[in-house]
């Protein structure tokens, strides 16, 4: 049974530039979540995507999108890349329950590194 | 603001004895909590979770203790092996109609074998 997949593993770019970064969920599941973890900091919740729409989003700004396509998988593309983005992105992915926390599980995350 | 707290950045206990991790939420909208355990390269590893409505769960040698009043909760380790070094994250959800979780920074347990 496949666990979470990320691709690429490690990203390195300039300030400026565009980024896409790629998420395939665990088998079974149709939620994805993405997160943002900075150094010495627990993730922070970007965004959620259930049936190819954002679900629920938090604190950030536009320049911070996706999209989850009809296999479930799923993209987190940011723009005009500042020094600031550099962290690990994570994805996660869960089963869509109502309204209540079901488990979410991790993928290994993809290291951004903007210079 | 942060929602969830963990006030401990680092636990070294000896192996064999009990490993004691706490965490503190402000929000009273949660109901479900979740420990995750995080080696360096890897993501968060689900360990266990609790709901709102039970204030004890226990999955071997892991038992998850749950204090609404005092919004707190604990992750028990016993007995602690040195391959549970690891960051150890609480995490929180349980807002209507949304699953995403609030986490901790993470505290660093270290098992002296």
């Amino acid at each position: 049974d496949a666990g979470v997949t990320q691709s690429p593993t490690h990203l390195i770019k300039t300030r400026g530039q565009q980024v896409t970064l790629r998420c395939s969920p665990k088998s079974g599941h149709d939620t994805v979540s993405w997160y943002q973890q900075a150094l010495g900091q627990g993730p922070q919740f970007i965004f959620q995507y259930y049936e190819e729409e954002e679900r629920q989003r938090g604190n950030f700004p536009d320049r911070f999108s996706g999209h989850q396509f009809p296999n479930y998988s799923s993209e987190l593309n940011v723009n005009a890349l500042l020094l600031g983005d550099s962290a690990l992105y994570l994805c996660a992915s869960s089963l869509w329950v109502s309204g209540r926390g079901d488990t979410q599980y991790f993928g290994p995350g993809t290291r951004l590194t903007v210079l | 603001d942060q929602q969830v707290k963990q006030n401990s950045p680092s636990l070294s206990v000896q192996e064999g004895r009990i490993s004691i991790l706490n965490c503190d939420y402000t929000n009273s909208m949660f109901d479900y909590f979740l420990w995750y355990k995080k080696y360096p390269a890897e993501g968060p590893t689900f360990l266990i979770s609790i709901s709102s409505i039970k204030d004890k769960n226990e999955d071997g040698r892991f038992t998850v203790f749950l204090n609404k009043s005092a919004k707190h909760l604990s992750l028990h380790i016993v007995p602690s092996q040195p391959g549970d070094s690891a960051v150890y994250f609480c995490a929180a959800s349980g807002q209507t109609g949304a699953n995403n979780l609030f986490f901790g920074t993470g505290t660093r347990l270290t098992v002296i074998p």
